[in-house]
């Protein structure tokens, strides 16, 4: 089974800095897809960005950008020009594409809390 | 609808009585995960649906806990006998069958409060 591990329960930034949260994970599989999810006090869990693991290039959306490194198996976001509305919970998961779904099919990271300072 | 709806949105139940959570997937996701997450913490894998396949029940954690889904519409997660640990929001998200992308959509949750 895959595991993702998230390093940092919280994290803290100025509005208006750049933050990373960090994210590795474990598996043997070559190809697979990751991705940041965001939950805000609302509790809604909204797809930040993602990235497939055959792709080199990292995914790059607005403020929101990775770097993927297969070979460490890390997978970090950074957010750029931090804003008050970005305080929420990020998990990082990972989606196998060979499993079929269920318990190995999707796995989240344990979060991390990320605060800004205003 | 255009969204995963999960209702109630929150319930408050006295210990050992029933619940029954409700979710409503995107109209065309075969795929449907229940999911728990207890205070400050992060999702537990409870169940998983897709298609007509009998589904993977390896994360729930007692026999007082059932899920069903009638084909690829609606399901209904159910506690019985309910204990004060089972105190979580209880997510449900759906997605495309488990090939490619498939991103997975969530419902807003429900918080149940075991009192």
């Amino acid at each position: 089974a895959q595991t993702v591990t998230q390093s940092q329960p919280e994290m803290s930034v100025q509005e208006a800095e750049t933050v990373t949260l960090s994210c590795t994970y474990d598996t043997s599989e070559s190809d697979y897809y990751l991705f940041w999810y965001k939950q805000p006090p609302s509790r809604q869990m909204i797809l930040v960005i993602r990235q497939e693991a055959y792709k080199q290039q990292n995914a790059t959306e607005n403020r929101f950008s990775v770097n993927f490194q297969k070979a460490a198996k890390s997978f970090s976001l950074k957010i750029s020009d931090s804003q008050l509305g970005d305080a929420a919970m990020y998990f990082c998961a990972y989606r196998s594409p060979y499993s079929g779904g269920g318990a190995d099919g999707l796995t989240f990271g344990k979060g991390t809390h990320l605060i800004i300072q205003p | 609808g255009a969204g995963v709806s999960q209702s109630p949105s929150n319930k408050v139940t006295e210990k050992g009585k029933d619940v029954e959570l409700r979710c409503d997937p995107i109209s065309g996701h075969t795929a449907l995960y229940w999911y728990r997450q207890r205070l400050g913490q992060g999702l537990e894998f409870l169940i998983y649906f897709q298609g007509n396949s009998a589904p993977d029940k390896s994360g729930l954690p007692s026999d007082r806990f059932s899920a069903e889904r009638t084909g690829e519409s609606v399901s209904t997660l159910t506690i019985q006998r309910t204990q004060q640990e089972d105190s979580a929001v209880y997510l449900c998200a759906s997605s495309l069958p488990p090939q490619g992308w498939a991103e997975a959509f969530f419902g807003q949750g429900t918080r149940l409060t075991v009192v």
